[in-house]
């Protein structure tokens, strides 16, 4: 089975600190992703990579960066936290090929105080 | 722009069908996706459909009409297990990215 592991459930941040959400697969996949989920939205695209040292903005990248030096580790930047980037993060990586299914983590519920 | 359209909240009883539809007007199409989220955890893969038609699996099946931009999720002898929320995605073309619906929320009454 695919593990897909995000370091922290739940994070509690003060406005203006530089946050770190990590994330990490173990299958070998080429493609991550980060997003961020609000009730009533669906799923926001915030920065995807497709391989190392690769990566592309999604929908809503404003205030986010991310890193990507080793294939299983891809992580979310939280520049100068807002309150308004209170939210659920969730990674997902995913194999080539068009009917393969991205793979999710648990989540981290960030709140930003 | 892109859009996918799921009702927000469906309400059925244990042992019944249920079908949760979602419709779609992308600008691309290749694939649908249905995830299952059980509230506080993480989207868990469903189905895939990329040809018109019904993709069954066990109680679940997934059926896709390209040419109406709609899709559905059919779920049988319901378990009160399955009360989550049900998200469905489009895979456009020639990139990596999903679009995704709001999720309906099925709560499931004994």
């Amino acid at each position: 089975d695919v593990k897909v592991t995000q370091s922290s459930r739940y994070l509690v941040k003060r406005t203006g600190e530089k946050v770190f959400l990590e994330c990490v697969q173990d299958m070998d996949h080429e493609n991550m992703f980060w997003y961020r989920q609000d009730p009533g939205l669906g799923l926001r695209l915030i920065y995807f990579s497709y391989d190392v040292k690769m990566k592309e903005k999604g929908d809503i990248p404003e205030g986010y960066s991310v890193s990507r030096e080793k294939k299983e580790r891809f992580s979310l930047i939280l520049e100068s936290a807002s309150t308004n980037q209170t939210s659920m993060y969730l990674c997902a990586s995913r194999g080539t090929g068009g009917n393969q299914p991205q793979h999710f983590g648990d989540g981290t519920r960030l709140s930003i105080l | 722009g892109q859009n996918i359209d799921q009702p927000t909240e469906m309400t059925a009883t244990e042992g019944a069908i249920v079908q949760i539809n979602c419709t779609y007007q992308t600008s691309g199409f290749n694939g649908l996706f249905w995830y299952q989220q059980h509230a506080g955890e993480a989207p868990t893969f469903l189905s895939y459909n990329v040809l018109d038609g019904l993709e069954e699996k066990g109680r679940f099946s997934s059926f896709l009409s390209r040419s109406k931009g709609y899709s559905y999720l059919l779920l049988k002898e319901l378990q009160m297990k399955d009360s989550a929320s049900y998200l469905c995605a489009v895979r456009m073309d020639s990139n990596y990215q999903l679009i995704w619906g709001a999720g309906t929320k099925l709560i499931i009454k004994p």
